[in-house]
């Protein structure tokens, strides 16, 4: 079945710093949406993207989505301490009912330092 | 509050009992999901309903499992014979289709914890 993968799983960073993670899907999408979790928290709906090579921003953070939709990434400038969390990408795959499934990556899990 | 509710937060069962959980949608929103989620992993799709109607279900989800939503408002997901493996925080989603423009976001529930001891 479909796969979403994401890199890196895990990423330490100091406050300032930058921070990226990638996702890449076995197959080619409909859309993405990315998400953020924060610990003990349930996802939260961030952005989505639906058009080949689109580039989004949202203050700090780029979301760009790949050429042949089936990649993305999610990159933060400066990071904060707000912005620690699990960072989940979510791949729109239309199925033959015609109901379009959200599949989840695997996560990133950022964790930033003062 | 009109965000997704989910009922209980938190359940603890004995293995071999059924188990019930509660999800409010959000009231304009037509489509639900169930998701579950184990620790250090994202969120794998388990069933979703448009309006009253089950329109697919992950293989993942045993016979053991079962989702209603009979008013399409509401729905309720139910495991019977509970094992430990089912063990994880369960989510509930909604969203609304507009044609022609596939998915919205998705708002999430806080999600029930089940642990099976």
């Amino acid at each position: 079945g479909q796969q979403v993968m994401q890199i890196p799983q895990y990423q330490h960073v100091q406050e300032g710093e930058d921070f990226t993670t990638y996702c890449n899907s076995s197959t080619t999408l409909s859309n993405i949406q990315w998400y953020k979790q924060r610990p003990g928290g349930h996802p939260v709906f961030l952005i989505q993207l639906v058009k080949s090579g689109e580039v989004k921003k949202q203050k700090r953070l780029t979301f760009q989505f790949g050429e042949a939709k089936k990649n993305s990434s999610l990159h933060i400038t400066a990071t904060q301490t707000t912005d620690v969390g699990t960072y989940f990408c979510a791949g729109g795959a239309r199925m033959n009912t015609g109901f379009q499934k959200l599949v989840f990556g695997t996560g990133t899990r950022l964790l930033v330092s003062p | 509050d009109t965000g997704v509710s989910q009922d209980p937060r938190h359940k603890i069962t004995k293995r071999g009992q059924n188990v019930t959980f509660r999800c409010d949608p959000i009231s304009e929103h037509n489509r639900l999901y169930w998701y579950r989620q184990t620790l250090g992993q994202g969120p794998e799709f388990l069933t979703y309903f448009q309006n009253e109607a089950q329109l697919e279900k992950s293989r993942l989800l045993s016979d053991r499992f079962s989702a209603e939503r009979p008013k399409g408002s509401f729905s309720t997901l139910e495991i019977q014979r509970t094992e430990q493996g089912d063990s994880a925080m369960y989510l509930c989603a909604s969203n609304r289709l507009r044609t022609g423009r596939g998915n919205t976001e998705a708002f999430f529930g806080q999600g029930t914890r089940l642990t099976v001891v």
